[in-house]
């Protein structure tokens, strides 16, 4: 079962744009919402990451905006960059500290960033 | 740190061999996982050791699959035999399970691209 539901598939923005990416989850026990960035040939990375405590976190010109009672959580890249076209994931997560604990992935938003 | 490392990178197969993708973790780091990645699935995880016990194998396909952890810093996921819908880039991730609390953080390798013909 998808517990992440990510949109839009694919974004295409113009250099100097905002590019928005939006997430959705179900289970109310996730506590932990790090986004992922993945260039082509790469794995993924970590961009930035929130927990429901904050309702917004801002890293340079990536921002994680979170809305804990519509469960649902955003990336903002501001002044968008070609530089940023890449795959981006959205996840979620129960921290279990002592048998670890997995991450459940969104389905992946295409960015292309145009020049 | 050299951070995760598979090997093959890439890996071209016929149907019905046997497939084998190792992955070593970033050392001193105690949970790890294996994620499938298509255009259509997305990132699937397959399944995840911590400390070296397989905790979750859920998401592992079919008996055709199968994964080991011997040791810490060596990991193996097989496939016999093969079929041309495991087609996919499999990734190998690591995590030090005490940083949960902290960051979470799951580090990638750069996956192993399988080709089943």
């Amino acid at each position: 079962q998808q517990q992440v539901k990510q949109s839009p598939q694919s974004l295409i923005v113009q250099k100097g744009g905002i590019s928005i990416i939006n997430c959705a989850y179900e289970n109310t026990a996730f506590d932990y919402f790090p986004w992922y960035q993945q260039f082509p040939g790469k794995g993924p990375a970590l961009l930035i990451a929130i927990r429901p405590d904050v309702s917004e976190k801002k890293e340079g010109r990536f921002t994680i905006s979170f809305n804990k009672s519509a469960k649902q959580f955003s990336l903002h890249i501001m002044d968008s960059q070609p530089g940023d076209s890449a795959t981006y994931f959205c996840a979620a997560t129960v921290p279990k500290e002592t048998s670890g604990s997995r991450l459940t992935f969104g389905e992946g938003t295409q960015l292309t960033v145009n020049p | 740190d050299a951070g995760v490392i598979q090997s093959p990178r890439h890996e071209v197969t016929e149907m019905g061999q046997e497939v084998t993708l190792r992955c070593k973790p970033i050392s001193g780091h105690n949970s790890l996982f294996w994620y499938r990645q298509t255009m259509m699935r997305g990132l699937e995880l397959l399944i995840y050791f911590n400390n070296n016990v397989p905790i979750d194998d859920s998401g592992m396909p079919e008996d055709r699959f199968s994964a080991k952890m011997p040791n810490a810093s060596f990991s193996t996921l097989k496939i016999q035999p093969s079929e041309p819908r495991d087609s996919a880039v499999y990734f190998c991730a690591s995590r030090a399970t005490g940083q949960l609390l902290n960051t979470g953080e799951l580090f990638f390798g750069e996956g192993s691209r399988l080709t089943v013909l």
